[in-house]
């Protein structure tokens, strides 16, 4: 069973561009999280989505950020305009079902740094 | 809100030495607890997990025990290896709170042969 597949693993992207981010649950996995990382900071939550469904958006800046999960295809972190101080690391996680007990598992990650 | 915190690192140890990583947390409910480790350039992995008061959770020769009477979840190891060294976070969800993980910020663990 593959694990959480997240691509790009590095983005570079100039101030003003967009960057994508993509991740790919576990296969029979419908929950999705994700997470910043800044550099030497812990991990902060984000956003979390179901198939079609943005349930927690706690987490997402206001502007510029946003996130899908499509019924077909893997979870999309669009961040619009960046700035230099979204460069950081950013994780997906995904888990089978809703619990507090239930293990999110992390994807590798995708670095993006803002030139 | 709901907050983890864990010692300030770096924490540098010789081999077989004996580990404690501090981890307490603010949270209200019973939440469940984990520990997750880093290694370089990689996402995280769970290293073990607890979800009630008193429960114990162990792998990899680690072990963390619930303790709700001071709201703690300490990470200990009796004797580490240089394998070990990576960023541990210690993290807590609930019902009720969307299950994201609220981590705190790392501790990383250098193990010199």
């Amino acid at each position: 069973n593959a694990g959480v597949m997240q691509n790009p693993r590095h983005l570079v992207r100039r101030r003003g561009q967009e960057a994508r981010l993509r991740c790919s649950p576990m296969k029979g996995h419908s929950h999705v999280y994700w997470y910043r990382q800044l550099p030497e900071e812990g991990l902060k939550f984000m956003v979390y989505l179901q198939k079609e469904n943005i349930i927690d958006e706690s987490g997402m800046p206001k502007e510029r950020f946003s996130a899908e999960f499509p019924k077909e295809g893997p979870s999309i972190l669009r961040i619009q305009q960046v700035v230099r101080g979204d460069s950081a690391a950013y994780f997906c996680a995904s888990s089978p079902s809703w619990g507090a007990a239930h293990e999110q598992y992390f994807g590798p990650g995708t670095r993006l740094t803002v030139t | 809100g709901d907050s983890v915190t864990q010692m300030e690192g770096p924490v540098t140890l010789s081999e077989e030495a004996f580990l404690t990583i501090n981890c307490t947390y603010t949270a209200t409910g019973y939440p469940s607890l984990f520990w997750y480790v880093q290694y370089p350039g990689e996402g995280l992995q769970l290293l073990l997990k607890a979800t009630k008061a008193d429960d114990k959770g162990s792998n990899k020769g680690f072990e963390a025990t619930y303790r709700k009477e001071t709201t703690s979840f300490h990470l200990e190891k009796g004797s580490v290896q240089v394998s070990d060294s990576a960023v541990y976070f210690c993290a807590l969800n609930r019902l009720g709170g969307s299950e994201k993980l609220v981590f705190g910020k790392g501790t990383k663990l250098t193990v010199n042969p």
